[in-house]
């Protein structure tokens, strides 16, 4: 399977600010996958990412909050946008390979943000 | 709309016991379903996918099995170890979502004592 890594592990932001997340893969993939986890809660998609077009947002998140870049088959950018405190959560990036049925999904080490 | 449940939603266990953590599904409109574990503040490490025509996974310790016209999926560990301790995720991927996302329970936290 794919193996990813992601950056920063883990960051304290200020109120206002942004974070860029990057996510790099060591294989092309078609999609790419971010998700966000609450504390204490599960994982919830924000948005899927195809190389040359723009991404998909799930249902309660926008592009201008969480704007996404997917410049190759082997990168993606997710950067939480005017962060505040309710934006604090892990986020992960995700791959999947597979055919249709057996499409399964490798996760990132996710990143843990932190804004006061 | 496609809902996950996990039940116990926590579960502590003596070092050495056999136990089951159990995933449920509303639609059985599923293309697979994917068991994960979660240690604390980390990412996702994946367990075992199951895809819709299998019945049961294996992988060391761990069986996962499904019955999709249930919508029930279990997750058998046997022996359990302190090194067991995390939260374990079930996932499905929904037929009737044209999209390639998971939809997530809410997970298992499982605390295995020494």
């Amino acid at each position: 399977s794919a193996v990813i890594s992601q950056k920063p592990s883990r960051d304290i932001c200020q109120r206002g600010t942004s974070l860029t997340i990057q996510c790099q893969v060591d294989s092309q993939v078609t999609m790419m996958f971010w998700y966000r986890q609450q504390p204490g809660q599960s994982l919830t998609l924000i948005a899927t990412a195809n190389q040359g077009s723009e991404a998909t947002y799930e249902s309660g998140f926008v592009i201008d909050k969480f704007p996404i870049s997917r410049p190759n088959l082997t990168f993606s950018t997710l950067t939480v946008s005017n962060m505040s405190p309710e934006d604090s959560s892990i986020y992960l990036c995700s791959v999947g390979q597979g055919g249709l049925i057996g499409y399964g999904y490798t996760f990132g080490s996710g990143t843990r943000l932190t804004v006061v | 709309k496609q809902e996950v449940t996990q039940i116990p939603a926590a579960l502590s266990v003596p070092e050495g016991e056999n136990l089951v953590l159990n995933c449920s599904f509303t639609d059985s409109a599923i293309y697979n379903l994917q068991w994960f574990r979660q240690d604390p503040g980390k990412g996702l490490t994946s367990l075992l996918l199951i895809q819709s025509s299998q019945r049961e996974q294996t992988s060391g310790r761990l069986n996962a099995s499904l019955d999709k016209s249930s919508g029930r999926s279990t997750l058998y560990i046997a022996a359990s170890q302190p090194g067991d301790s995390a939260t374990y995720l079930c996932a499905v991927r929904s037929r009737m979502d044209s999209s390639y996302k998971l939809i997530f329970g809410s997970g298992t936290r499982l605390l295995v004592r020494p």
